[in-house]
């Protein structure tokens, strides 16, 4: 049940762009985009709903594709403060009161 | 506003002995859910409630109990420690769709508590 990350880790210089991709076996209603920072909680960064929307603020956007139960998160010309990692999370059509979380990609931007 | 507050922080227990972790929220958040971080495993979710009275059990229940006797406030319970239960706990909270503020249900993290047990 739990929605399957990749790439698990990416290294990155400032400037250059990454995608992080998030898949479901299952149906989903939307999907959720957190990044932590170490010893950090969880902060949230968008939610999209199904019906396939994609959306984005500054340099950081993401798409959900309902039909492929998968959703990407693209970062643009990165910067240092994007590092962390990057969790998807997923509500399944007909449970949508839980947010089932991946096992997170670790994003590492360096000068 | 203090938002979704844990304790405590960090706690160091024996194996067989018993704590409550507590978490509580002012923003009137119907859904609270309690999850648990271990290395290379993400975020899993442990139990939930949907609403004051009700709880129900997530991804990896087993070994925790919860109550939410209150809708402010959603207590996790571990009667026998292990060291596998080892980890940082996360509580979170969200609004429920009936609710008017809703707008998708992002979830609210309080600072995370981190547990040893030996």
């Amino acid at each position: 049940q739990q929605p399957v990350q990749s790439p698990q880790a990416v290294i990155l210089r400032e400037g250059e762009d990454a995608v992080i991709n998030c898949s479901s076996s299952k149906a989903l209603y939307s999907v959720h985009w957190y990044r932590q920072k170490h010893g950090e909680a969880p902060v949230f960064l968008m939610i999209l709903l199904k019906g396939g929307e994609q959306k984005g603020h500054d340099k950081i956007s993401a798409s959900f594709n309902e039909k492929k139960q998968q959703s990407s998160l693209y970062l643009t010309a990165s910067q240092l403060s994007y590092s962390g990692t990057y969790f998807c999370g997923t509500e399944i059509a007909g449970a949508t009161n839980k947010l089932i979380f991946g096992t997170g990609t670790l994003l590492a931007v360096q000068p | 506003n203090a938002g979704v507050t844990q304790t405590p922080k960090f706690r160091v227990l024996k194996t067989g002995q018993s704590m409550t972790l507590l978490c509580a929220q002012d923003m009137n958040h119907e859904y609270m859910y309690w999850y648990r971080q271990d290395p290379g495993m993400g975020l899993r979710l442990i139990h939930y409630s949907v609403g004051e009275g009700t709880t129900a059990k997530g991804e990896v229940p087993d070994g925790y109990n919860v109550s939410r006797l209150k809708k402010q406030n959603f207590l996790l319970g571990l009667e026998s420690a292990a060291p596998s239960q080892t980890s940082v706990y996360f509580c979170a909270s969200s609004y429920s769709p009936g609710q008017e503020e809703y707008s998708g249900n992002t979830i609210y993290f309080g600072e995370g508590s981190w547990l040893t047990v030996v």
